[in-house]
């Protein structure tokens, strides 16, 4: 079963705009993770969080935990061309080497 | 490092064939996983390795099989292809005290 939830399923943005996309999971966690697929690629890691963290940030990437809502988010700034990808949340659970993925956000930033 | 590599790129079979999808990685990671990707869909767990010689089932183990004898290498066998394992597989391989997962390119395969 998916534990995590991407909305939306799909944005579509100018660039220079904003981005944000949001995950939702179901049981306890030690970390979330964000990874990027660019179309026909392998996932890419982002930015981890972990459970006991609330806010992180990476260049123009900034993301959000709320252990009691059970939900983060993920904020693009200044979005590029480039950014054009699919966005993904994994939980860990209990094991590193079990990922459990949402369905993920399709993100189109026109140029 | 080439880090994980994946092979075949894209594969097509016939329903009832077996094939073996390869995966290696030069990073000495313990770690190793297969992951199948349906479209509109996340990634979901097949089988995983935490060494040499030791493997677990994940989510949606049926019809596939996997060992793992070396360190480097994790091959993933479909025994008795059907069409719903036309998926694109992802093998990822990780440290034990890394929380990261390094992901190959995948393998698109279409069982007709």
């Amino acid at each position: 079963s998916q534990q995590g939830e991407e909305d939306p399923q799909a944005l579509s943005i100018q660039e220079g705009e904003n981005a944000t996309m949001n995950c939702s999971y179901k049981t306890s966690i030690n970390n979330l993770q964000w990874y990027r697929q660019n179309s026909g690629r392998g996932l890419v890691h982002l930015i981890l969080i972990r459970s006991n963290e609330r806010e992180k940030h990476s260049g123009r990437l900034r993301v959000t935990l709320d252990t009691s809502k059970k939900s983060s988010s993920l904020l693009i700034t200044a979005s590029r061309a480039a950014d054009t990808a699919s966005y993904f949340c994994a939980t860990d659970g209990s094991s590193n080497y079990k990922l459990t993925f949402g369905k993920g956000t399709l993100l189109t930033v026109n140029p | 490092n080439a880090g994980v590599t994946q092979t075949p790129k894209f594969q097509v079979l016939k329903t009832g064939q077996s094939m073996t999808l390869q995966c290696a990685q030069d990073m000495n990671h313990e770690y190793m996983s297969w992951y199948r990707q349906d479209p509109g869909m996340g990634l979901r767990l097949i089988h995983y390795s935490v060494g040499a010689g030791i493997t677990d089932q994940g989510e949606v183990p049926n019809g596939y099989n996997v060992s793992r004898s070396t360190t480097e290498d994790f091959p993933l066998r479909l025994l008795s292809a059907a069409p719903s394992q036309t998926s694109v597989y992802f093998c990822a391989s990780t440290r034990a005290n890394q929380e990261t997962q390094y992901f190959g390119p995948g393998t698109r395969l279409l069982v007709l």
